[in-house]
């Protein structure tokens, strides 16, 4: 089946801290994976993906992702978090078959406290 | 940046009626277009596929007739809620691949906020 896991639903991390958002995914093999965020009532904003390569993938905003096959694992993370990075983070897994398509998790709300 | 935008943002109807909500692609040529469902605190539901000349695919469990999706040109997409219900009441986001690659991000627009009465 399809799907996407993102098993927080919400990350609470006080200004300057690391964070990290967590999501596991589904498909064997070369997954491609991304994350995006969303803020109140707007669109998704791209912060990165994994296609192939280094394990570790660098995003706008200061956000990095790791690849972790043996974990089936994409976590996002941020060395030191700001108030502006609370939003709603969705990872997101592509799937061939038809247009590429992207199935998103549940999605993670991120609360940063000054 | 690739940008996308959606009209309208908010849209307040009837019950009964319908509503079109328009997608553009605004500086690349888009073939392949997506519409997700959003219900609040929750993610997003990937409806259909809508396809440049060609008719959409849709997502297990969306009602085609109650969705239609008009993709008429590489630039222009349309989702119309045909005889709105209070259940129908969303936020509606679509999304578009720059074509220069399969594999790309997609960019999505600012969504539209549907609310029936």
């Amino acid at each position: 089946a399809q799907s996407v896991a993102q098993p927080e639903d919400q990350v609470n991390v006080a200004e300057g801290n690391p964070l990290t958002v967590k999501c596991t995914y589904s498909v064997s093999g070369n997954p491609y994976l991304f994350w995006y965020v969303q803020y109140p009532n707007r669109g998704l904003q791209f912060l990165l993906k994994y296609i192939t390569g280094d394990n570790l993938v660098k995003g706008s905003y200061g956000f990095e992702a790791e690849f972790n096959k043996s974990q089936t694992s994409f976590h996002l993370k941020k060395p030191s978090a700001l108030v502006s990075d609370s939003a709603l983070y969705f990872c997101a897994e592509m799937f061939s078959g038809g247009y590429n398509k992207l199935i998103f998790g549940a999605g993670t709300r991120l609360a940063v406290h000054p | 940046g690739a940008v996308v935008s959606q009209h309208p943002s908010w849209v307040i109807c009837k019950s009964g009626t319908s509503v079109k909500i328009e997608c553009r692609s605004l500086d690349f040529q888009a073939t392949t277009m997506f519409w997700y469902r959003q219900f609040p605190k929750q993610s997003l539901m990937l409806m259909a596929t809508s396809n440049e000349g060609s008719k959409a695919t849709y997502e297990q469990g969306v009602e085609k007739d109650k969705f239609l999706i008009n993709h008429a040109s590489l630039t222009l997409s349309t989702l119309t809620v045909t005889s709105a219900h209070p259940e129908d009441s969303s936020f509606y986001i679509c999304s578009a691949r720059r074509p220069s690659g399969d594999t790309g991000e997609l960019f999505f627009g600012e969504g539209s906020r549907l609310t029936v009465l």
